[in-house]
């Protein structure tokens, strides 16, 4: 079965350093999403992503971060200058057109130091 | 606005015994609902999904849930637990004409021998 697949799986940084977390969707699936976990809290919506643009962030989401397709398979998240509260795990997903539901992938965990 | 509340953090049951993972939904729409299951170092793999037509919804590895509407739950049921469905489950709710999954604080189901 087809899978959204996430790299690294663990990444650490220094505070202030900028971070691409890489992820490559389900190659037919059109929708695509960033989520993160921060250690011991729910999981958070942060961007949705459709036909090349932002259709719907979250008030996390702020100037720090920003979202690219550069080609027809990644999908990335840049934060430009990284926090210590910016450690979590962040999940990609993606999904197919209508009401189709969403894959999600293992996870980048970020450590910010 | 969207919200669930899981009202068990932890729950252990014995292999071969009923499993109930408790979820209350509040929405001031019709929802949709979802039950999410995250294994050790895996991703968010959908359980289940409920989109307002039938109000017990069957899933993979013999989950299910039902919804009620009068009581705003969405409960999730197996009658018989195994080892592998030690894991995190999280219920989540979503409002149609959205992409933004709310998610619930999660719920670990330990299963004993």
């Amino acid at each position: 079965e087809p899978e959204v697949t996430q790299t690294p799986s663990h990444q650490v940084t220094q505070m202030g350093q900028e971070v691409i977390l890489r992820c490559v969707p389900i190659s037919n699936h059109l929708y695509f999403y960033w989520y993160r976990q921060i250690l011991g809290q729910k999981v958070e919506f942060l961007v949705s992503f459709y036909n090349n643009e932002i259709s719907e962030k979250s008030e996390i989401f702020d100037d720090q971060f920003s979202v690219e397709r550069p080609d027809g398979s990644n999908f990335t998240l840049k934060i430009r200058s990284t926090k210590l509260e910016d450690s979590a795990m962040y999940f990609c997903a993606s999904r197919d057109r209508g009401n189709s539901p969403l894959h999600f992938g293992n996870g980048t965990r970020l450590t910010v130091t | 606005a969207q919200s669930v509340t899981q009202l068990d953090s932890h729950v252990s049951v014995s292999e071969g015994t009923p499993v109930l993972l408790r979820c209350n939904y509040s929405s001031s729409y019709s929802p949709s609902l979802f039950w999410y299951v995250q294994h050790p170092n895996k991703g968010l793999q959908l359980l289940l999904k409920y989109t307002s037509a039938a109000t017990l919804v069957k899933g993979i590895n013999g989950f299910e849930a039902e919804f009620k509407k009068s009581e705003t739950s969405f409960h999730l049921t197996k009658p018989s637990a195994h080892m592998s469905d030690a894991a995190e489950y999280f219920c989540v709710v979503t409002r149609p004409g959205t992409d933004k999954l709310i998610f619930g604080t999660g719920t670990r189901l330990q299963v004993f021998p």
